[in-house]
């Protein structure tokens, strides 16, 4: 079984620009939670999607945007990229939402805000 | 509102020796609790969870973890640790149909 996928792993971006990641989870998980891991913050909950609806929202700035489709994959999406964006974006799954089952996570995507 | 705290930045241990990485939580009602690891430039790997039942949970690679309600703490252990555990660990805690929430994480180190 294939496990998350996301794309791309690495990035370059200039502080303004906007950035979407992807990610596809394991088949047939239907809950989605992306989390920005930095060296000073640590892992922060970004937020989390069932069935293409927002269940649960993290403390980010609106900048910070994300979606999920019909097929379950998700995307998520900086715009005015600032440089204290640059991180690691983690992309996580599990069969369904809020259970007390556990996350399935993806190898993620370095972003670097220059 | 719901949170984890890992009180060391870093656990030093010799290989052999038991070890201990702390956390302890705060959420409103019943917790999940959840062990990660993470190794450079990798994703996290589940260790171990405890939902309800025995307090003292086994999980993957020899780890287990300890609930104790009254001090609010899921510390995780191993009786004998290898060099290749030197990783860093996350501890989790979520509440009904709230978010997976993570503590900042411990390095531990093992030496040979």
């Amino acid at each position: 079984k294939a496990g998350v996928t996301q794309t791309p792993r690495y990035l370059i971006k200039t502080r303004g620009q906007q950035v979407t990641l992807s990610c596809s989870p394991i088949s047939g998980h239907r809950s989605v939670s992306w989390y920005q891991q930095t060296p000073g913050q640590g892992l922060q909950f970004l937020f989390e999607y069932f069935s293409e609806t927002q269940r649960n929202k993290g403390n980010f700035p609106g900048r910070f945007s994300g979606r999920q489709f019909s097929n379950s994959r998700s995307e998520m999406n900086v715009s005015t990229l600032e440089l204290g964006d640059s991180a690691l974006y983690l992309c996580a799954s599990s069969l369904l939402a809020g259970d007390p089952g556990e996350l399935f996570f993806g190898e993620g995507s370095r972003l670097t805000v220059l | 509102a719901q949170s984890v705290a890992q009180p060391e930045d870093q656990v030093n241990v010799a290989e052999g020796n038991p070890l201990t990485v702390k956390c302890t939580y705060s959420v409103s009602g019943n917790p999940y609790l959840f062990w990660y690891v993470q190794y450079p430039n990798r994703g996290l790997q589940f260790l171990l969870k405890y939902i309800t039942g025995d307090n003292l949970v086994k999980g993957s690679y020899g780890f287990e973890a300890e609930f104790n309600k009254s001090q609010t703490s899921f510390h995780l252990k191993k009786p004998s640790a290898l060099v290749s555990d030197s990783a860093l660990y996350f501890c989790a805690v979520r509440g009904a149909g709230t978010a997976l929430i993570f503590g900042k994480g411990t390095t531990l180190s093992v030496s040979s």
